[in-house]
């Protein structure tokens, strides 16, 4: 079946460190992938996405690699602040159509002061 | 522009009531989605829409059904709650490609 997962469910770091959050995808027909971030209480907010036609895409001190060899994805913040404390999550679209998005479990990324 | 709009934001039910729950959204986007978010896990796919008049099943379509009969509501119902069912509750709308864009979520309680 297609799943997507995450090595790390707890991420700490220190504030000013670069973070960076890891996820495996298992369905080789997914073209696209996006991260969220979701803060409690609220809905997940867009961060960044990448095609399969990509292996690197940047945003504002965000980074999304993919290696579909090993069906990896990551995301790298960089000098991480307070105010990325947060769950990531990964999605894949896998091989349905209609946009419909898979996602993993989670990372929750905590930053100490 | 208020993007996707989910009422009630909470809700307790007692096991066998009926409710439902509305998204709006505002963005003239073709695709709409009804997630559900369990402790410690990531979101799972309710049912969907394509477009006006069109509804299909995600992963996890038992218990629920959904209605799209304006293009900008989506709507998801419970027709007999069960205590599996208490949840978060998150909408979503998207044009054809790209991203999801998720409303603030409806927390569920079924007693």
């Amino acid at each position: 079946g297609e799943s997507v997962g995450l090595h790390l469910p707890t991420l700490s770091v220190q504030e000013g460190d670069n973070s960076i959050i890891n996820c495996a995808y298992s369905n080789s027909a997914s073209d696209y992938f996006i991260w969220y971030k979701q803060e409690s209480g609220k809905g997940p907010q867009f961060i960044i996405d990448i095609r399969s036609n990509m292996d690197k895409r940047q945003g504002q001190r965000v980074t999304v690699l993919l290696n579909k060899t090993v069906k990896h994805l990551s995301l790298q913040i960089a000098a991480t602040q307070p105010g990325d404390s947060a769950v990531y999550f990964c999605a894949e679209n896998g091989s349905g159509g209609y946009n419909k998005l898979i996602f993993g479990a989670g990372t929750r990324l905590a930053v100490h002061p | 522009n208020a993007g996707v709009t989910q009422t009630p934001k909470f809700r307790v039910l007692k096991t066998g009531q009926s409710m439902t729950l509305l998204c709006a959204q505002d963005m003239n986007h073709e695709y709409m989605y009804w997630y559900r978010q369990d402790p410690g896990m990531g979101l799972r796919l309710i049912h969907y829409s394509v477009g006006e008049g069109t509804t299909a099943k995600g992963e996890v379509p038992d218990g629920y059904n959904v209605s799209r009969l304006k293009k900008q509501n989506f709507l998801l119902g419970l027709e007999s709650a069960a205590p599996s069912q208490t949840s978060v509750y998150f909408c979503a709308s998207s044009p054809n490609t790209g991203e999801l864009f998720f409303g603030e979520g409806s927390r569920l309680t079924v007693l």
